[in-house]
């Protein structure tokens, strides 16, 4: 299993960022796919989870409205539309595999993270 | 929302020794808990899943227990690779949420 997380960096206050996650080594359909987040130095906030087969989406109530979450099962991508940042949305964003399709899934593997920063 | 209370936020302790983590929910999850390592700069990574199975590849010096609402992860003989930051996490409803971790450090 690999994840590979791409599209952070530096963004204005107000600006959009879209994040992926590209999958491997395992049917990507098959399992739920969640966004989890670290701002620096602070512990780990659950953001989005989307079934395997797209049908079920959670969001955190932080960016319920301002976040998109989707996944494409030809091309074994998950992504995370972020609209309107603000600061606290600065953080290492990791995607996180769940043990299967449904969303309340636990989590077996991680991608490495890609960093968000929202400057004001 | 279910609230995950992690006990101590951090320890010190010397290689060989066990040590148990503690997590608490607001609320009963049955046995929807998880435990998680992170190194510094690294992702995390998971090592238990339902309270107390062990994810493929963990070794059997971690182990969890409990159900409902207290928990603990236990790391039995402590090597220097094992000093990092544990989170504990409820996926028995939404939101999904974490611990806020506990550290553990080399005495």
């Amino acid at each position: 299993v690999h994840l590979l997380e791409s599209g952070g960096g530096l963004v204005q206050r107000g600006g959009s960022l879209r994040l992926s996650c590209a999958a491997s080594g395992f049917t990507f359909g098959t399992s739920a796919m969640s966004w989890v987040r670290q701002a620096p130095g602070k512990g780990l906030e659950w953001v989005s989870t989307i079934s395997g087969h797209g049908e079920t989406i959670k969001y955190a109530d932080s960016v319920k409205g301002r976040f998109t979450v989707s996944r494409d099962n030809v091309k074994n991508v998950l992504s995370l539309q972020m609209n309107d940042l603000s600061a606290e949305d600065t953080a290492h964003y990791f995607c996180a595999k769940g043990t299967y399709s449904g969303v309340l899934s636990a989590f077996d593997f991680w991608g490495q993270g890609t960093l968000v920063t929202v400057s004001s | 929302d279910i609230q995950m209370t992690q006990s101590p936020s951090s320890l010190s302790a010397s290689v060989g020794d066990r040590v148990t983590i503690t997590c608490r929910a607001s609320q009963g999850i049955s046995n929807y808990l998880a435990w998680f390592q992170q190194k510094p700069g690294k992702a995390p990574k998971s090592l238990i899943y339902g309270a107390s199975s062990l994810q493929s590849g963990v070794p059997l010096k971690f182990s969890g227990s409990g159900s409902g609402t207290d928990f603990t992860l236990t790391i039995s003989d402590l090597q220097p690779e094992d000093f990092a930051t544990y989170y504990c996490q409820q996926y028995f409803s939404f939101p999904v949420s974490f611990g806020g971790g506990t550290e553990v450090e080399i005495k």
